[in-house]
């Protein structure tokens, strides 16, 4: 019963131009999403989050994007960098502290 | 600050034996979790302690599993007798107790990279 789903495993951009990861959830009773980015072996790092009573948050280049009714969420990258190379993994959370992870999304920012 | 650290980064053994992962969350941090990625699936939430308790250990595949946090400080993650659908990286989190955003920003270790053969 997967509850966090990314449906795209890749995503390949150029440098320079806009990242869109996207994220689909089941649970209405999440009330807050993350983003984490992950190198290859390390573990994943925190990049940014959202309340589940907004609907956008921004940080620099990364901005993420909630639509509550669709029960969706988006991470922009602008403008898309060599070292934004990694996955990208889509999390949820509600009172009870644990996250719920999607399959991650690998993006790969070229030349 | 240190981070989460994790021992070992890798460990390979044949199917039925016992291995035994450790954690070292940030100083400080009440709240500890252990997440498993297989083959490049979702990482799933395995349990989270609450200094030395259990708060859920909902995401516990079975009796093979056991984890313990004695004193609230480190961790150790015991499969045993392992079989070959444990392979998999095995990630422990800490978090501090807060309200508002981050909202539980949790903070990954390295991971151990299970192999059962």
């Amino acid at each position: 019963d997967q509850q966090v789903k990314q449906n795209s495993p890749s995503l390949s951009v150029q440098e320079g131009r806009i990242s869109i990861l996207n994220c689909d959830y089941t649970n209405s009773m999440f009330d807050y999403f993350l983003w984490y980015k992950k190198y290859p072996a390390e573990g994943p790092t925190f990049l940014i989050s959202i309340s589940s009573i907004k609907d956008k948050n921004e940080d620099g280049r990364f901005t993420v994007f909630l639509n509550k009714s669709a029960k969706h969420l988006s991470l922009h990258i602008v403008p898309s960098q060599p070292g934004d190379s990694a996955v990208y993994f889509c999390a949820a959370g509600s009172n009870d502290y644990k996250l719920s992870f999607g399959a991650g999304t690998t993006v790969t920012v070229r030349a | 600050e240190a981070g989460v650290t994790q021992f070992p980064s890798h460990s390979v053994i044949e199917k039925g034996q016992t291995v035994t992962l450790r954690c070292d969350p940030i100083s400080g941090h009440d709240n500890l979790y252990w997440y498993r990625r297989v083959m490049g699936k979702e990482i799933k939430f395995l349990l989270h302690f609450v200094k030395e308790s259990k708060q859920d250990e909902s995401g516990m595949p079975n009796n093979r599993f056991l984890a313990e946090r004695t004193g609230g400080t480190y961790s150790t993650l015991k499969v045993q007798p392992a079989e070959l659908e444990d392979s998999g990286v095995y990630f422990c989190a800490s978090s501090q107790d807060r309200a508002g955003p981050p909202y539980n920003e949790q903070f990954f270790g390295p991971g151990t990279r299970l192999t059962v053969l």
